[in-house]
């Protein structure tokens, strides 16, 4: 069955980096978009950054655009996410999650999403 | 970017009654909506897509409908599970946006 499985969060000091990891099993990885989607402690849904099946196209939030890196191997099923001069406002639980439809990025549900990683940004 | 309007925000209904959470686009997004269920800690679960298909699995209670900017989401008899926060989303562009959530209660 489908199965995505983040790690890497942490606690960090701002201004810091770091990189989080989102492990894929159960499915052809390499054909489908994916999101990363955050969630702030006790608040709603927000979007961070979207990587196409290729990995050559990729978006972001304007929250993040500069300082957050979406990438993947499919090579080695993983997506991540790099995070660099982190801040307070990015604390929050970060979600991977999986396109619904093959070789999307836009105009597909996601369909799968991991079990999150928390990262708390804080001196 | 387009808003979604969620509402309400929060909600207090009893076990077998119809419950019922509206979204609003701010420009036409087509039928390219999501519902997402997320309990307690849990990741978001996809309940509902293309504005009114049910995704395989999710109890038939669960229904949704509406195209261009409004649409609704219902349950037709609410169970004891159902308990969580309820996420419009739309994916007609980047940024994928969500509404602000509905949070669900038992009276």
């Amino acid at each position: 069955q489908v199965q995505l499985v983040e790690s890497g969060g942490g606690v960090v000091q701002p201004g810091r980096s770091l990189r989080l990891s989102c492990a894929a099993s159960g499915f052809t990885f390499r054909i489908y978009g994916f999101h990363w989607v955050r969630q702030a402690p006790g608040k709603g849904l927000e979007w961070v950054a979207a990587i196409s099946y290729n990995g050559r196209n990729k978006y972001y939030a304007d929250s993040v655009k500069g300082r957050f890196t979406i990438s993947r191997d499919n090579s080695k099923n993983t997506l991540y996410l790099q995070m660099n001069s982190l801040g307070t406002e990015d604390t929050a639980v970060y979600y991977c999650a999986k396109d619904r439809a093959i070789f999307g990025v836009v105009k597909t549900p996601f369909d799968y999403w991991g079990q999150g990683t928390l990262v708390t940004v804080s001196s | 970017d387009i808003q979604m309007t969620q509402s309400p925000s929060s909600l207090s209904a009893s076990v077998g009654d119809r419950v019922t959470v509206t979204c609003q686009a701010s420009q036409d997004i087509s039928n390219y909506l999501n519902w997402y269920q997320q309990k307690s800690g849990k990741a978001p679960k996809l309940l509902i897509y293309d504005a009114s298909e049910l995704e395989t699995g999710v109890p038939s209670r669960f229904s949704g409908s509406g195209s261009g900017t409004d649409f609704t989401f219902t349950i037709s008899s609410l169970q004891p599970e159902d308990i969580a926060t309820y996420y419009c989303q739309h994916y007609d562009n980047l940024p994928p946006t969500f509404g602000q959530g509905t949070r669900l209660e038992i009276k």
